[in-house]
């Protein structure tokens, strides 16, 4: 079955540095999702890529989707305290009327000041 | 807006008794619902879909005698953890998709933590 898979498993960062975390798929994907849970949290959605090759933007946020629609990144410029949390990406597979989600393992982003 | 409750936010139980988990959407209907567990620091493992007025879809490997889902209304979907063992210790947590909304986000409850002694 599909799998998704997302590298770094953690991220300690210095703030003020960017980071990028990555998402593949082990298989195409109808679209990718987004999303931050901080600790002791529920998971907020961030965004949603359903193009080939799309990127958008968040403030210093930036997400691609892949040509193939089976990678995806997320990169975070000038990281601040306030995006401490982890960052999961899900994608949903083609054919699925549910909206069903197959989340990755997610990357939990720790700052330090 | 877009508002998922769940209750109770934690419950602790003797193994062998069943426990019931309410997810609520509070202010939009929600033909489908979604039951995750999310093991501590670890990511979010679909169990089911749930789909008001139809038997739930399961994923492979999740018991559906032993995880029981019941969607009874537009905001209302329950899971009943039968015959709970320690093992079934975990994190649930529901999510729901806004019905007559284009986009496919989920909403996510805060949660319920199950301790099975």
């Amino acid at each position: 079955g599909q799998q998704v898979m997302q590298i770094p498993q953690y991220q300690h960062v210095q703030e003020g540095e960017d980071f990028t975390t990555y998402c593949n798929s082990s298989t195409t994907l109808s679209n990718i999702q987004w999303y931050k849970q901080r600790p002791g949290g529920h998971p907020v959605f961030l965004i949603q890529l359903v193009k080939s090759g799309e990127v958008k933007k968040q403030k210093r946020l930036t997400f691609q989707f892949g040509e193939a629609k089976k990678n995806s990144s997320l990169h975070i410029t000038a990281t601040q305290t306030t995006d401490v949390g982890t960052y999961f990406c899900a994608g949903q597979p083609p054919g699925d009327s549910w909206g069903k989600l197959q989340f990755g393992a997610g990357t939990q982003v720790v700052v330090t000041p | 807006g877009a508002v998922v409750s769940q209750h109770p936010s934690w419950v602790i139980c003797k193994s062998g008794t069943s426990v019931k988990i309410e997810c609520r959407s509070l202010d939009f209907q929600a033909t489908t619902m979604f039951w995750y567990r999310q093991f501590p620091k670890q990511s979010l493992m679909l169990m089911a879909t749930s789909n008001e007025g139809s038997k739930a879809t399961y994923e492979q490997g999740v018991e559906k005698d032993k995880f029981l889902i019941n969607h009874a209304s537009l905001t209302l979907s329950t899971l009943t953890v039968t015959s709970a063992h320690p093992e079934d210790s975990s994190f649930y947590i529901c999510s729901a998709r806004r019905d007559q909304w284009e986009e496919n986000e989920q909403f996510f409850g805060p949660g319920t933590r199950l301790t099975v002694l």
